[in-house]
């Protein structure tokens, strides 16, 4: 059973920077492209980072490029993504996603539960 | 590519037809999804490549189009169909999602 438990939420300060954590089992890692997808409260749905299933290759929609980085440890099978210099605009709960394989642009076949990022003073 | 849903809130009762519909800004091929989420939970895919329903997926909920314009449908309203409704395209990278369409009573 493919699972995606994400960690690394809570509450953080303006300006500080962050890293979310996604463990994942029952997949071989290597061979699906993962990613991030964010929803502030009440609001929709953002991709914010992809990496392919090499983890030769990264992805960023426009908005999040220079602040946001994606990266993969294979030897703990986890996808991480470090968030610099966050504001009140990056609350939001942060869901891990799983590729249904190693192409970046495809849908989202599997998601974790989610995790929450409070930015606030 | 920008993804333009409609309508953004849709009422309706059990055994309705549902239609909702989402524009692309340019063509994306058949390169669509359609994911249910429910409130304090993950969306789940329920359609990809516009039209194939995955696994496990009521076959009352049908998806069709190409190009720019795609539509998914629900046949016979169920009470577990009530939740909000995002379309995302894959065309490039991993995409953009339309703003959702809450499917009320």
């Amino acid at each position: 059973e493919v699972q995606l438990v994400e960690s690394g939420g809570g509450l953080i300060q303006p300006g500080e920077s962050l890293t979310l954590s996604c463990a994942t089992f029952g997949f071989s890692f290597s061979h699906f492209a993962l990613g991030w997808v964010r929803q502030a409260p009440g609001k929709g749905l953002e991709w914010v980072s992809g990496i392919t299933g090499s983890g030769g290759s990264t992805f960023y929609p426009r908005s999040a490029k220079g602040r946001f980085t994606i990266s993969k440890d294979t030897s703990k099978n986890t996808v991480s993504l470090h968030v610099a210099n966050v504001t009140p605009d990056d609350t939001a709960v942060y869901y891990c996603v799983r590729h249904p394989g190693a192409n970046y642009a495809d849908y989202f076949g599997d998601w974790g539960q989610g995790t929450l990022v409070t930015v606030s003073s | 590519i920008q993804m333009t849903q409609s309508p953004s809130t849709l009422s309706a009762s059990v055994g309705d037809r549902v239609t909702i519909t989402c524009r692309a800004s340019q063509s994306i091929s058949r390169s669509l999804a359609w994911y249910q989420q429910k409130p304090g939970k993950p969306p789940h895919v329920l359609i990809s490549e516009a039209s194939t329903l995955q696994i496990g997926v009521p076959s009352r909920f049908s998806g069709s189009g190409s190009g720019t314009e795609f539509t998914l449908t629900i046949s016979g309203l169920q009470p577990e169909d009530f939740a909000t409704y995002y379309c995302q395209q894959y065309n490039v990278y991993s995409g953009a999602f339309g703003r959702g369409t809450k499917v009320e009573t």
